[in-house]
């Protein structure tokens, strides 16, 4: 039981550049994250997957597509990349639970993140 | 979401307690509490969350203010496995998307 798995682990890319961030996940969880952290900061959402076949927007999605491929699949693309988002990425999973209560409790689980330079 | 206030960073001992402090003055009467923490090179991980009541878990406990306003989040005895950033988020039944939105959190570093 792997929980959420991202590749690649590390990645450089020249500006202008694409590259498509991939996570999996093997828990049967219905919504998935993609998040961004730049130095000294807290995790900002990009964009997330609340169910299967559904995407929105989280904070900072300028520069960015995602992707819900499947149940297990999120990936995050950056169709030209720049400096700016030189970062590291984190993609996160959440349980989706059969009470009401549970979209506002059931904690979301992270993979150990892409950490993304563009020159 | 309703807004969090933590101390940028603390320091413990190892083998004593740590209680890591968060004001939330603003909070609603559903939002519920929730404690994550980030290790050095790694992805967050959840530790606890609460509403009302104090609660415990293998990791921690989360002693919440009788107004609400404030919580604390306790760790009983601090290993060096412990530093990290502690955040603490509040969650409400609007976040329907079940996203978190992370403040700065406050760095913990244990001494042996």
């Amino acid at each position: 039981n792997a929980g959420v798995t991202q590749t690649p682990k590390f990645q450089v890319l020249k500006t202008g550049q694409s590259m498509t961030l991939q996570c999996a996940q093997d828990m049967n969880h219905n919504s998935m994250y993609w998040y961004r952290q730049d130095p000294g900061m807290g995790l900002r959402l990009i964009y997330y997957s609340a169910s299967e076949g559904t995407t929105d927007k989280g904070e900072v999605p300028n520069g960015y597509n995602v992707s819900r491929l499947n149940k297990r699949e999120f990936s995050l693309r950056l169709e030209s990349a720049a400096p700016s988002q030189t970062s590291v990425y984190f993609c996160a999973s959440r349980r989706l639970g059969g009470r009401v209560r549970d979209s506002y409790t059931q904690p979301q689980h992270f993979g150990d993140g892409t950490r993304l330079s563009i020159l | 979401d309703a807004k969090t206030t933590q101390p940028n960073s603390m320091e413990s001992n190892e083998e004593e307690p740590v209680h890591l402090p968060c004001n939330h003055s603003t909070i609603s009467g559903t939002d519920y509490i929730h404690w994550y923490r980030q290790l050095p090179s790694q992805g967050p991980e959840y530790v606890i969350h609460g509403l009302t009541s104090n609660v415990n878990n293998r990791m921690a406990s989360l002693a919440i203010a009788e107004d609400r306003k404030s919580s604390t989040l306790i760790l009983h005895r601090a290993t060096l496995r412990d530093a990290a950033v502690y955040y603490c988020i509040l969650r409400d039944r609007s976040n329907q998307g079940g996203k978190l939105i992370f403040g700065q959190g406050t760095e913990l570093s244990v001494k042996p």
